[in-house]
């Protein structure tokens, strides 16, 4: 089935150091969506990337849709320890479906 | 608050009886999804609503699991004679329709324990 690679599966960083997690389809998607899970919480929307090539910042993270739209990047500056969490990509791949294909997620800690 | 309620947010049973777990979505959004989650793993899909109509069910549904949207507004998700591998985290979310913003927004899960 269609299925989504997140790597790595873990990261420990100091605080201060960037970041970042990759996710790849071997299918092309329609669209691509990243969210923050903290620790005992839920999924929380980041952002959504629909076009080939695109780049979407929102202060210190930024989103990456790669030109084949098969893979996507999160690469965070500078972490804070309010960055903690596990991040997943959530993957598209027929713009007429709702489901959406998670992957296993990077989880973030940082050390202040 | 508005956002996407579920209940109940944990729920202990013995293996063999049934379960059935409650998702209010956001009231402006007709699609509904359920998902389930294990330590250390992404969301799985379980399956989807667009108003009333089931439109996608995970071919790893078992047919003990049967979700209802009746009324397009809130959804169950039953599970009938548990096992303990069925022990997770559920989760509900729900969005706008496609073509507008597709942001999921998430409840805060029920946790199954079968025992």
């Amino acid at each position: 089935g269609q299925q989504v690679m997140q790597i790595p599966q873990y990261q420990h960083v100091q605080e201060g150091e960037d970041f970042t997690t990759y996710c790849n389809s071997s299918t092309t998607l329609s669209n691509i969506q990243w969210y923050k899970q903290r620790p005992g919480g839920h999924p929380v929307f980041l952002i959504q990337l629909v076009k080939s090539g695109e780049v979407k910042k929102q202060k210190r993270l930024t989103f990456q849709f790669g030109e084949a739209k098969k893979n996507s990047s999160l690469h965070i500056t500078a972490t804070q320890t309010t960055d903690v969490g596990t991040y997943f990509c959530a993957a598209h791949h027929n713009t007429n479906a709702g489901k959406s294909t998670f992957g296993d997620g990077t989880t973030l800690t940082v050390k202040p | 608050d508005t956002g996407v309620s579920q209940d109940p947010r944990h729920k202990i049973t013995k293996r063999g009886q049934n379960v059935t777990f409650r998702c209010d979505p956001i009231s402006e959004h007709n699609r509904l999804y359920w998902y389930r989650q294990t330590l250390g793993q992404g969301p799985e899909f379980l399956t989807y609503f667009q108003n009333e109509a089931q439109l996608e069910k995970s071919r790893l549904l078992s047919d003990r699991f049967s979700a209802e949207r009746p009324k397009g507004s809130f959804s169950t998700l039953e599970i009938q004679r548990t096992e303990q591998g069925d022990s997770a985290m559920y989760l509900c979310a729900s969005s706008l329709p496609l073509g507008q913003n597709t942001e999921a927004f998430f409840g805060q899960g029920t946790r199954l324990t079968v025992v």
